[in-house]
C-alpha cells in the first residue's frame, strides 16, 4: 500500500510564474491536508479538503493560493504569481474517512524555490 | 498562538546517551503526537499519546503527558546516529481539522 505521494519533489519557479503541487493520498483516504514549512520552522496548516469540497481554508493566504481535490485525480495546491516568500516545503497529509482522524500520514513534500 | 513549543531547540549528544525533548502546548487536547523529520525529508509519525494516558512506550521511545501542565516529553534511549533528525510535537485541537506543530527540536547524535 503506497503512502502519500507528492510531485514534483522539487520545483523551481521564477517570480510571477505559477506553481502547481500535486498530492495523491493513501489508498482509501478521503481527507487531504496541506501544510507549509518555512526554513527552520514547524509546519503551518493551510487547507483541509475532502473530495470536491474545501472544508477549512483558514490557513491559506487569501490571494494567489488555491486548492482543490477533485472527484478523480490528485489534490492540487496552486500558487499563482509566485514571489520569493513562497519558497518553502509544502507537505500534504491524508487521513481515512472515519470520525476519528487522530493521525495524519504525511507525504515527502514538495520543495518550492522561487528565483 | 496555539502551537506546541519544543524545548530545547537543538540538542547534541553522544551515541548511546539518552535524549530528552519537551513540548508545551496551550489548548486542551484529545491527544498529542510526536513526529520525526530527517533533513530535507517528510514527517514520520512516531507515537500518539491520548489525553487520558500519562506514559507510553514504543521501542526506544518513551513519551509522557502531563495535561495539568500542558506538557509532554519524548525520551529516546540508547541513541544512535540514525536518530539525528528534527522532532516535532503536534496537537490536534479537539474537534478541529488541523494539527498544530511546534518549531521542533533538532537532535544531533554524534557517533
Amino acid at each position: 500500500n503506497a503512502g502519500v505521494m507528492q510531485n514534483p519533489r522539487h520545483l523551481v519557479r521564477r517570480r510571477g510564474q505559477e506553481a502547481r503541487l500535486r498530492c495523491s493520498p493513501m489508498k482509501g483516504h478521503s481527507h487531504v491536508y496541506w501544510y507549509r514549512q518555512l526554513p527552520e520552522e514547524g509546519l503551518k496548516f493551510m487547507v483541509y479538503l475532502q473530495k470536491e469540497n474545501i472544508i477549512d481554508e483558514s490557513g491559506m493566504p487569501k490571494e494567489r493560493f488555491s486548492a482543490e481535490f477533485p472527484k478523480e485525480g490528485p489534490s492540487i495546491l496552486r500558487i499563482q504569481q509566485v514571489v520569493r516568500g513562497d519558497s518553502a516545503a509544502y507537505f500534504c497529509a491524508s487521513s481515512p474517512p472515519s470520525s476519528s482522524r487522530d493521525t495524519q500520514y504525511f507525504g515527502p513534500g514538495t520543495r518550492l524555490t522561487v528565483l | 498562538s496555539q502551537q506546541g513549543e519544543e524545548d530545547p531547540q537543538a540538542l547534541s549528544i553522544q551515541e548511546g546517551e539518552n535524549a530528552t525533548m519537551n513540548c508545551s502546548y496551550k489548548t486542551s487536547i484529545n491527544n498529542l503526537q510526536w513526529y520525526r523529520q530527517n533533513s530535507g525529508r517528510g514527517l514520520v509519525h512516531l507515537i500518539l499519546i491520548r489525553s487520558n494516558e500519562r506514559e507510553k512506550h514504543s521501542g526506544r521511545l518513551r513519551v509522557t503527558l502531563d495535561t495539568s501542565k500542558k506538557s509532554s516529553s519524548l525520551l529516546i534511549t540508547a541513541s544512535r546516529a540514525a536518530d539525528t533528525a528534527s522532532y516535532f510535537c503536534a496537537t490536534p485541537p479537539g474537534g478541529g481539522n488541523q494539527f498544530y506543530f511546534g518549531t521542533g527540536t533538532s537532535l544531533t547524535v554524534i557517533p
